[in-house]
């Protein structure tokens, strides 16, 4: 299947942006997600970008796409202690499936 | 989120007895899915539905079977649970294949 990569962990000190990293295999990609998952919770979308599109930004969320390189990014302006989850990437490829990043987990130091 | 709702929340059960799962949907959603997640993977597909007795299956399905007879349920089965299906289990639904998906909050199983 296709492969997803991301780190594992990532700690930023609350005010600071961080950004979350994520490399994928598949060319033929049309989207490309990232989800938020707190606790106990299920995914909660938080943006996604279509594969034609370099840069889409929201509110503090910005995400950048690099097709040349497979690689695309997450950076939240001005984290909060709030910001704390796991993240995760995914990209759309088929019709029908979504293929996940194993998930980072951002810590925020107050 | 987007009306999602899985039962039970938890459930823990023996090697070789059924479990299965539920997702119930208020949005009228076409697509649903069924996801596990484990330590070191992330999310993997298991079984999706394109609509009411509509069923394939995705990355993962060894072992599990679903059912789709209305649109806001999809039931996840494990016939004969094994401790290799311990996991969270994660639904979600979307309009169509191109809207983005949406997930309810999970279910953990423990299979002893």
């Amino acid at each position: 299947g296709e492969d997803v990569e991301q780190s594992l962990f990532l700690s930023v000190r609350e005010g600071d942006s961080s950004v979350i990293n994520c490399t994928y295999t598949d060319s033929s990609s049309t989207y490309l997600y990232w989800y938020k998952q707190e606790p106990g919770a299920g995914l909660q979308l938080l943006t996604y970008i279509f594969s034609n599109m370099d840069m889409k930004q929201d509110q503090r969320l910005t995400v950048l796409l690099n097709k040349k390189d497979k690689h695309l990014s997450l950076r939240i302006a001005d984290t909060q202690t709030g910001d704390s989850a796991i993240y995760f990437c995914a990209e759309k490829t088929g019709a029908n499936n979504l293929f996940f990043g194993t998930g980072t987990r951002l810590t925020v130091i107050p | 989120d987007a009306g999602i709702t899985q039962s039970p929340r938890h459930k823990v059960t023996e090697t070789g007895t059924p479990v299965t799962l539920r997702c119930h949907q208020t949005e009228n959603h076409r697509y649903m899915y069924w996801y596990r997640q484990d330590p070191g993977h992330g999310l993997r597909l298991i079984h999706y539905s394109y609509g009411v007795k509509d069923t394939d299956k995705g990355e993962v399905s060894d072992g599990y079977s679903v059912s789709r007879s209305k649109t806001e349920d999809f039931l996840l089965t494990l016939e004969s649970a094994t401790s290799s299906q311990t996991s969270v289990y994660f639904c979600a639904a979307a309009g169509d294949p191109n809207q983005p998906q949406h997930f309810g909050d999970g279910t953990r199983l423990s299979i002893l």
